[in-house]
């Protein structure tokens, strides 16, 4: 148990709806990472938040947007969903705004239908 | 766009057989280099963090090395063991700190 939280596992919904995933950071971590991994693709940075502050943006879509809360919590949330969108979303906390390792969350599996 | 390789993709070896593995990542604006084992099912874990050219880190069967004036690394794995199958990943970490991960060599160890 890498002590990330991750909700919901597992979501299914149509095209054009939104959803919210969120995270739960380990105990005393500032820093939390989005990633997405389609099918045959590796895992694609989204975007990173230390402290409540976005510090770096990947290839994060416009319809996409996420934050991270006073409690270091991160919500990630997805909107207009389209087929594509279906892929496994992870959430990774480290101690360090760069450099510290990363743990994993059991990641939230998202289908749009 | 920065571009982090990792070859081989997949990798088929005998239990008892010793492999190895390379990252490239850009050699300007590194900060530090990861290793991630990931298993089927299960999420990502943080085998080594290397910051410092010529580093060499070990743990147990798995070690890895670190030219960033080059911008690769080698992990290498010593006897590898069924339980070794996974995927590996790197992930380059620049000075903006974001971590932009590899595909991945995935290994398959053969009983």
């Amino acid at each position: 148990d890498s002590g990330v939280t991750q909700t919901p596992k597992h979501l299914i919904t149509a095209t054009g709806q939104r959803v919210t995933l969120r995270c739960s950071p380990r105990s005393g971590d500032l820093s939390v990472y989005w990633y997405q991994q389609s099918l045959d693709q590796g895992l694609q940075f989204l975007i990173q938040y230390y402290n409540g502050e976005e510090r770096a943006k990947g290839n994060i879509l416009e319809r996409f947007s996420a934050q991270q809360f006073p409690d270091l919590h991160s919500e990630l949330n997805l909107s207009s969903l389209e087929l594509g969108d279906s892929a496994l979303y992870f959430c990774a906390s480290s101690t360090r705004h760069s450099s510290g390792e990363l743990f994993f969350g059991e990641g939230s599996r998202l289908t749009v239908l | 766009i920065l571009n982090v390789e990792q070859s081989p993709q997949s990798l088929h070896v005998q239990e008892g057989d010793s492999t190895n593995f390379t990252c490239s990542f850009p050699s300007s604006n590194f900060y530090a280099l990861h290793w991630y084992r990931w298993e089927t099912a299960k999420s990502p874990e943080a085998l080594f963090v290397m910051t410092l050219n010529g580093d060499e880190k070990k743990k147990g069967r798995i070690s890895a090395t670190l030219n960033t004036k080059e911008g690769y690394s080698y992990l290498y794995i010593k006897g590898s063991q069924p339980e070794d199958s996974a995927t590996y990943l790197c992930a380059f970490v620049g000075s903006q700190g974001n971590l932009i991960f590899g595909k991945g060599t995935k290994l398959s160890v053969k009983p």
